[in-house]
């Protein structure tokens, strides 16, 4: 199984709203409604932010959505906080009890 | 409220094996969740390892199967990690972690994992 693929980087200014695309196969994202993103600050352990392509857990702001589309899921963050910045990993449920997790994506906000 | 964390040696000799523990508290490992390991080498992405559920049923990532073994120990709440063969390759940061259900529904690797041990760091050297 290959990784999820993500841009290496993604960023803007604070209020602004900002995309981050996480492309795979038919045979995961493609596939199924259960793709989960994180977000990771340096040094830190990764925190749920979106689980089932679009579901966020008790506690994650509403500024932060997904969607999917194809192979391809996205996580949007509207209104950009400085808070916001850190690394942000995709991961999708990719058939036969595997799961398979991206890249990663560093957001800067500027 | 529930809590994971790992424990294990810090150093592991090329060849040899890594064995991690990941101790359940603030909550049973007899619920219905799975419970998996993810690993992070230096500078890199998150890579998931495998998974365990209460009744020892496991599923592993096909590139490290061959290699990797998970266990439950239900009278001591708590779940661990086999690794051998080891090589600098397996240098990483090491988490341990729930799986949230969703509802009544508790599928292996469907639902994001919702709470993670701080991580240990194991590193592969002579």
């Amino acid at each position: 199984q290959s990784a999820l693929t993500q841009p290496p980087s993604a960023s803007g200014s604070p209020g602004q709203s900002v995309t981050i695309s996480c492309t795979g196969t038919s045979s995961d994202v493609g596939g199924y409604n259960y793709v989960s993103w994180y977000q990771q600050y340096p040094g830190k352990a990764p925190k749920l932010m979106i689980y089932e392509v679009n579901r966020r857990p008790s506690g994650v702001p509403d500024r932060f959505s997904g969607s999917k589309s194809g192979n391809t899921a996205s996580l949007t963050v509207s209104g950009l906080q400085a808070e916001d910045e850190a690394d942000y990993y995709c991961s999708s449920y990719a058939g036969s009890n595997n799961l398979v997790f991206g890249g990663g994506t560093k957001l800067t906000v500027l | 409220q529930l809590q994971v964390q790992e424990s294990g040696p810090g150093l592991v000799e090329p060849s040899g094996t890594l064995s991690l523990t990941c101790v359940v508290s603030g909550g049973s490992i007899s619920n219905d969740n799975w419970w998996s390991w993810v690993r992070q080498p230096p500078g890199k992405g998150l890579e998931w390892i495998g998974e365990i559920y209460q009744s020892g049923s496991t599923n592993y990532n096909p590139s490290l199967k061959s290699r990797v073994t998970i266990s439950v120990d239900k009278s001591k709440n708590q779940f661990s990690l086999n690794l051998n063969f080891v090589t600098a390759a397996d240098t990483a940061v090491y988490y341990c972690a729930r799986e949230r259900c969703s509802g009544a529904s508790c599928y292996p690797s469907y639902y994001g994992m919702d709470v993670w041990g701080q991580g240990t760091t194991v590193t592969v050297s002579s």
